[in-house]
């Protein structure tokens, strides 16, 4: 079974450039979620997808990052404009469904904003 | 914001000892999980326990929990080089189980050979 893949796995951007991030969940896994782990620091939830629907994004910051599921499988995420303060691992993980709790992690995007 | 807090925040052992993780957190929780991360890679579910449980072994952890005192420990026996990483536990806050996860600050384990 393939894992959670992310790519790119690495991005190094210059500050108020955008930049994407893409994640494709185990296949048939429902819920998708983005965290963002910052150096020395355990994973912080940025949002959680049922399907396609954003079930909880209230620790998105709004105002420069956005995601989207389309078709409920892969999802991407976005920041416009990149801060310095950015600069984090983004990790996207997924979940099979109700009643499983367990979440299986991809490898992340290790972003550096200059 | 992070719930859980780890202790220590950094271990070093030699291989064959065990280490000894603890975790506390806050508000009431359906599961506590424990999460290992290699240097540069995700997170890898370790084991699942849940509120109403004490005790849960899987190989060579042993993981537990009270409630009471809002803690839990992770015991890896008779460690190897291999177990070097970071682990992580994390809350699931919802007395439904809300499949949301509230992680700690992590426990930097290092496995001298």
């Amino acid at each position: 079974e393939a894992g959670v893949v992310q790519s790119p796995r690495y991005k190094i951007i210059e500050k108020k450039q955008p930049v994407a991030f893409w994640c494709n969940p185990i296949s048939g896994h429902n819920t998708l979620y983005w965290y963002r782990q910052n150096l020395g620091q355990g994973p912080e939830l940025l949002i959680r997808y049922e399907n396609e629907e954003a079930v909880d994004d209230s620790q998105l910051p709004k105002d420069r990052f956005s995601a989207e599921r389309l078709k409920g499988v892969d999802s991407t995420l976005k920041i416009q404009p990149a801060e310095l303060g950015d600069s984090a691992v983004y990790l996207c993980a997924s979940r099979p469904g109700d009643f499983s709790y367990e979440q299986y992690f991809g490898p992340g995007t290790r972003l550096t904003v200059t | 914001s992070q719930q859980g807090e780890e202790d220590p925040q950094a271990l070093s052992i030699q291989e064959g000892e065990n280490a000894t993780m603890n975790c506390s957190y806050k508000t009431s929780i359906n599961n506590l999980q424990w999460y290992r991360q290699n240097s540069g890679r995700g997170l890898v579910h370790l084991i699942l326990i849940r509120s109403n449980e004490r005790e849960k072994h899987s190989g060579r952890l042993r993981v537990t929990l009270d409630t009471s005192k809002k803690s839990s420990s992770l015991l890896i026996t008779a460690s190897r080089a291999a177990d070097t990483a970071s682990y992580f536990c994390a809350t699931d806050d919802s007395g439904a189980g809300s499949y949301q996860l509230t992680f700690g600050k992590g426990t930097k384990l290092s496995v001298i050979p």
